[in-house]
């Protein structure tokens, strides 16, 4: 149980166009969504938490103008990066949850190229 | 403000070597410290700790939880080359806003 599904799982795309990604939660329903980048040989940085029917938090520096982050569903969260540049290529990765002692779920991450 | 620590950085080791992984922490209305390791994509889960003292184990794998001194350890004895990865701490407070420590990089060496 516990499946979360992240796609694309990799995408390239040009300068200046938009990307959205998702993350499903297969078989439950997630009131909490997290996304994640990742920089090379880095750790995970949170960028933002969303809660299902209200607006996403972000954390301090992340755009939230250019990281559009939707969780319409308690199974669906989308998280579109706009106007996409080639520093914004990075491994995006999300985590799916109840909480409490259940945890959390990561999907399989996308990997973001941008041209 | 919230935060997690974790030490060391990075570390070195060669097999069959124990190694102990630290991670402190300062958060208001504290609910649970998670372990994850990170190899090439999406963390995995090892250990979530609630209650202070209780050890909680998976094969070489073991951490434990101090709630009185903020802090978790994270031991991996008889270590191996599989075990080389990010090993990342987060502690979740009842607002569910995860904080992520920077984690600690681990390479072991045959």
């Amino acid at each position: 149980g516990a499946v979360v599904s992240q796609h694309p799982s990799w995408v390239i795309c040009k300068s200046g166009t938009s990307v959205k990604i998702e993350c499903r939660s297969l078989d439950f329903q997630a009131t909490t969504m997290f996304w994640y980048r990742q920089f090379p040989k880095q750790s995970l940085m949170l960028m933002a938490t969303s809660n299902e029917g209200s607006k996403a938090t972000y954390e301090q520096g992340v755009e939230k103008d250019k990281f559009l982050i939707n969780h319409a569903s308690l199974t669906l969260s989308t998280l579109t990066v706009t106007s996409a540049h080639p520093e914004d290529s990075s491994f995006y990765i999300c985590s799916a949850g109840r909480g409490g002692s259940l945890g959390y779920t990561f999907g399989s991450g996308t990997r973001l190229t941008v041209v | 403000e919230d935060k997690v620590v974790q030490s060391p950085l990075s570390l070195v080791v060669h097999e069959g070597d124990t190694v102990t992984l630290n991670c402190s922490y300062e958060v208001t209305n504290f609910r649970s410290l998670l372990w994850y390791k990170q190899e090439k994509k999406a963390p995995t889960f090892l250990f979530m700790l609630t209650s202070s003292g209780i050890e909680k184990k998976s094969g070489r794998l073991s951490s434990i939880l101090d709630k009185k001194e903020l802090f978790s350890i994270l031991n991996i004895t008889a270590t191996q080359t599989g075990d080389s990865a990010i090993y990342l701490c987060a502690v979740e407070p009842y607002n569910n806003d995860m904080r992520f420590g920077a984690g600690t990089r681990l390479t072991v060496k045959p």
